[in-house]
């Protein structure tokens, strides 16, 4: 089974400033995606990225980028001018293309970021 | 467009008592998910449905959880008898299809004393 870590139990960044989660992942597959979740105290999970492995291009979503580095296995998301409505759980979670994984998410156990003003 | 419905957000229960969550996915979504999120961890697969049929039930623990999706839209999650290490939060997600990105509901809190 593939297992998801996130070696950084919590990250804090200052107001306009930019922060990296980490995130590595294990698996012996050459096709899959990866993704960033964003869960806020409300608990709502929430989609920030996605990047699918057989994509070299690095994904964005306006302030937030990945590093995807697939030799590595590495996925790093990078937050950029951080806002304190960035501060919230995040997760990095791995799904499988084999049918027989049923494509159910894989998660890592979270990073939990505080912005400071 | 409506997001997915969880309810009820909050349930407090004895050990041994019996619970039932409710999820309604967005509209459309033929693919459903159930996952338990014990605090301090990342949520874990409890069941995938595809319209009415389960795809993966491999993680759920058979002799005292149950699901069903009998129409292939809502769903229910049950519990009989709950044990203490069943708090925690239950999260609801929904896909067009499988294989398509995973939306997810506010999810349901449980604490099991």
């Amino acid at each position: 089974a593939q297992t998801v870590t996130q070696s950084q139990p919590e990250m804090s960044v200052q107001e306009a400033e930019t922060v990296t989660l980490s995130c590595t992942y294990d698996t012996s597959e050459s096709d899959y995606y990866l993704f960033w979740y964003k869960q806020p105290p409300s608990r709502q999970m929430i989609l920030v990225i996605r990047q699918e492995a057989y994509k070299q291009q690095n994904a964005t979503e306006n302030r937030f980028s990945v590093n995807f580095q697939k030799a590595a296995k590495s996925f790093s998301l990078k937050i950029s001018d951080s806002q304190l409505g960035d501060a919230a759980m995040y997760f990095c979670a791995y799904r499988s293309t084999n049918s027989n994984s049923g494509y159910a998410l894989n998660f890592g156990k979270g990073t939990s970021l505080l912005v400071t003003p | 467009e409506a997001g997915v419905a969880q309810s009820p957000r909050y349930k407090i229960i004895e050990k041994r008592q019996s619970v039932a969550f409710w999820c309604n996915p967005i509209s459309g979504h033929a693919t459903l998910y159930w996952y338990q999120q014990i605090l301090g961890q990342g949520p874990k697969l409890l069941i995938q449905f595809q319209n009415n049929g389960v795809v993966d039930d491999s993680q759920l623990p058979k002799d005292r959880f149950s699901a069903e999706r009998l129409k292939g839209v809502d769903s229910t999650l049950k519990i009989q008898p709950a044990k203490l290490e069943d708090s925690a939060v239950y999260l609801c997600a929904s896909s067009f299809e499988v294989g398509e990105t995973q939306y997810f509901g506010p999810g349901t809190r449980l604490l099991v004393l």
